[in-house]
């Protein structure tokens, strides 16, 4: 499968625990996303990985979220502290960078619930 | 900050029968993208289109970018079981000097086809 892999699939945790959710994108991709989906609304983004760097951080992102791709292959997501609005599918996406704005491969993504 | 807005939000219809969607903003959009999404999966590019006026198709799926920049639609022909899903617009606009990374997606419109 070649395709843009996210894991966990699903995550409970208490409010208050930290986690960390893993995105491998697809192996000739240089950009790499984050997106949050709740229940009845479209993706929302987070932030974007150009290669290693990151380029783009949403300003709903708060300091309780950061984001890294080491390397400038896989990524992960940590969530500090979590609350119970954090609850939602988080998205990883990829794409080329020069192969046309907004052609995201998504994958399936990593359900979280904070009880 | 932007947003996008899809009508209907749902929609019920037999087999067989066409569809239409579209997606409409107060501002101003550079690239428009349709994205599908089957429950439980991340969402998948169906069409993307990058010029005002542009009328793209892909198999029973056209699309069009809209003269003023601030809206698009979707029709889907001869409707099928498997066009069951969640249909969402997503945008890119540079203004502001957004980077390439962040699409703005709508609410998402309900597609659920009779047999």
């Amino acid at each position: 499968d070649t395709g843009v892999s996210q894991d966990p699939r699903h995550k409970i945790t208490k409010r208050g625990q930290n986690v960390t959710f893993r995105c491998d994108p697809i192996s000739e991709h240089n950009r790499l996303y984050w997106y949050r989906q709740t229940l009845g609304q479209g993706p929302e983004f987070l932030t974007y990985f150009q290669n290693e760097a990151q380029l783009e951080k949403s300003r709903l992102l708060s300091d309780r979220f950061s984001a890294e791709r080491p390397k400038g292959s896989f990524s992960t997501l940590e969530i500090q502290r979590t609350e119970q609005g954090d609850s939602a599918m988080y998205l990883c996406a990829s794409s080329f960078a020069d192969r046309g704005i907004g052609k995201l491969f998504f994958g399936s993504g990593t359900q979280l619930s904070v009880l | 900050g932007q947003q996008l807005n899809q009508s209907p939000q749902s929609m019920f219809i037999q087999e067989g029968e066409d569809v239409s969607m579209n997606c409409t903003s107060s501002s101003i959009f550079n690239t428009w993208l349709w994205y599908k999404q089957d429950p439980g999966e991340g969402p998948v590019l169906l069409i993307a289109l990058y010029k005002a006026g542009e009328l793209t198709s892909n198999g029973r799926l056209t699309a069009q970018f809209g003269i003023t920049r601030k809206d698009s639609f979707l029709n889907i022909s001869a409707s099928i079981p498997s066009d069951v899903g969640i249909y969402f617009c997503a945008g890119f606009s540079n203004a502001g000097g957004t980077s390439y990374g962040k699409l703005t997606f709508g609410q998402g419109t309900i597609l659920t086809v009779h047999p």
